[in-house]
């Protein structure tokens, strides 16, 4: 059975902080790694893939991926209290020769960023 | 045009009607997605469909039947439900089956009654 874990918090940060949201991952043949951000009441939202080792950055978002230690992570610099949602990681859940376009993800992790 | 439009946005039925789920997107993307969410868990997949033929079913209930009129429609008929079956269901859309991540629609927020 292919997981993704994260940590459901509530992870709570003061405005302003870094906040550090963690994600792993069982399949050592996923390729694609994503983080999605889901307010209340409302679709998920695509803020950063990365699919190589390594950091990608985006504005206020950096997102590690260590393929070695099947382990993807999400900073959010800055935290604002608009940043407060819950955060999905998701991970294709691809076969490793192919993918399918399936995403599995992660129970997510709820992100409070106090003023 | 970037958005993956669901019809309707809420949907109250009762366990002997026949309704169906609407989604569109005009993003030329040829994959397209039915996920099913319940409060305060991910989404699940239910349904793939790679170039208007359907690649992935997971094993979801014939009580839900998915359909691709064409590359910019995706439809869920719904007949016969249960109240367990209340959730949101979510549409979404990628340029191909792998990669890149989806474009979510809004959700259609669905009760069986």
């Amino acid at each position: 059975q292919k997981e993704v874990e994260q940590n459901s918090g509530p992870l709570s940060v003061p405005e302003g902080a870094i906040a550090s949201l963690n994600c792993t991952y069982s399949d050592r043949g996923s390729q694609s790694f994503f983080w999605y951000r889901q307010y209340s009441g409302k679709s998920p939202e695509l803020i950063m893939f990365i699919y190589s080792n390594g950091d990608k950055e985006d504005g206020r978002f950096t997102a590690q991926l260590n393929k070695a230690s099947q382990y993807v992570s999400l900073l959010i610099r800055d935290s604002q209290p608009s940043d407060s949602a819950t955060y999905l990681c998701a991970v294709n859940g691809g076969d490793g020769s192919s993918n399918t376009g399936k995403l599995i993800f992660g129970q997510g992790t709820t992100l409070q960023v106090k003023p | 045009d970037t958005e993956v439009t669901q019809t309707p946005k809420h949907l109250v039925m009762g366990m002997t009607n026949k309704k169906s789920l609407k989604c569109e997107q005009h993003m030329g993307h040829r994959a397209m997605y039915w996920y099913k969410q319940k409060a305060k868990k991910p989404p699940e997949l239910m349904f793939v469909y790679s170039y208007e033929k359907l690649s992935i079913n997971e094993s979801v209930p014939s009580r839900f039947s998915p359909e691709c009129p064409n590359s910019s429609l995706l439809n869920l008929h719904l007949h016969a439900l249960q109240p367990e079956d209340s959730a949101l269901y979510l549409c979404a859309s990628s340029q191909e089956p792998f990669g890149y991540g989806y474009t979510f629609g809004s959700g259609t927020r669905l009760t069986v009654v």
